[in-house]
């Protein structure tokens, strides 16, 4: 039933470890995207896919490198994990322009709570 | 650069105030600007929307106009409840297709 899904929902690890976070979504949508919120709850874009293809990628480190082997799956690994890296991760998708006026909206995932110890 | 300011938190209210929290932004182009909301511990939900100017957005008793002249999307409910108690955050999007958020506004809302 759940609409956009990421697992795990806790992350904790040492810092120099490598992590992923997968994320899946069943609506059909075209579009994906993985947001960071920190600390204070500010909530930045790192990227976003288009049906597999990269469209947006913020000045994020080369230690994050995304992956979409489908359009409904983007997943974030994260290698040599740093204290800094500890925020929540949010997956989130949208449908394309064919879909009329609902095209802008996103839908979001619970999060991914990353702890680097 | 597209941007979006809040207002600063929290926001403690009695329950049934009225309630604004205040929204402007900056952006190239014709925004869409939306509301979400996030409950503690659980992801973001979207609130209500608007496309274009002197669009009203609502849903579960929250309102919020477009006013292209103000640049401002403030969002306002006659009468809150404790259950509305969460974290409201402005957001637009351009064709971009990337949300751009505000910093979040803490809304308390006592018995």
């Amino acid at each position: 039933d759940t609409a956009v899904s990421q697992t795990p929902k806790y992350l904790v690890t040492q810092m120099g470890n490598d992590k992923s976070i997968k994320c899946e979504q069943n609506l059909g949508h075209d579009t994906m995207y993985w947001y960071k919120q920190d600390s204070k709850k500010f909530l930045k874009i790192m990227f976003s896919y288009n049906n597999k293809e990269l469209i947006i990628n913020e000045t994020v480190p080369n230690r994050f490198s995304p992956k979409s082997p489908d359009k409904a799956h983007l997943n974030l690994h994260i290698n040599s994990l740093e204290l800094g890296d500890s925020a929540v991760y949010f997956c989130a998708s949208s449908p394309s322009r064919t879909s009329g006026s609902s095209y802008n909206e996103q839908f979001f995932g619970p999060g991914t709570r990353l702890t680097v110890l | 650069g597209d941007s979006v300011t809040q207002m600063e938190g929290p926001v403690t209210l009695s329950e049934e105030a009225f309630l604004t929290i205040n929204c402007t932004y900056t952006a190239t182009g014709y925004p869409s600007l939306f509301w979400y909301v996030q409950y503690p511990g659980e992801g973001l939900q979207l609130l209500l929307k608007a496309t274009k100017a002197d669009d009203k957005g609502s849903n579960k008793g929250f309102e919020a106009t477009y006013r292209k002249e103000t640049t401002s999307f403030h969002l306002e409910k006659g009468s809150v409840q404790v259950s509305d108690s969460a974290v409201y955050f402005c957001a637009l999007i351009t064709g971009r297709r990337a949300l751009t958020f505000g910093s979040g506004t803490r809304l308390q809302v006592q018995p």
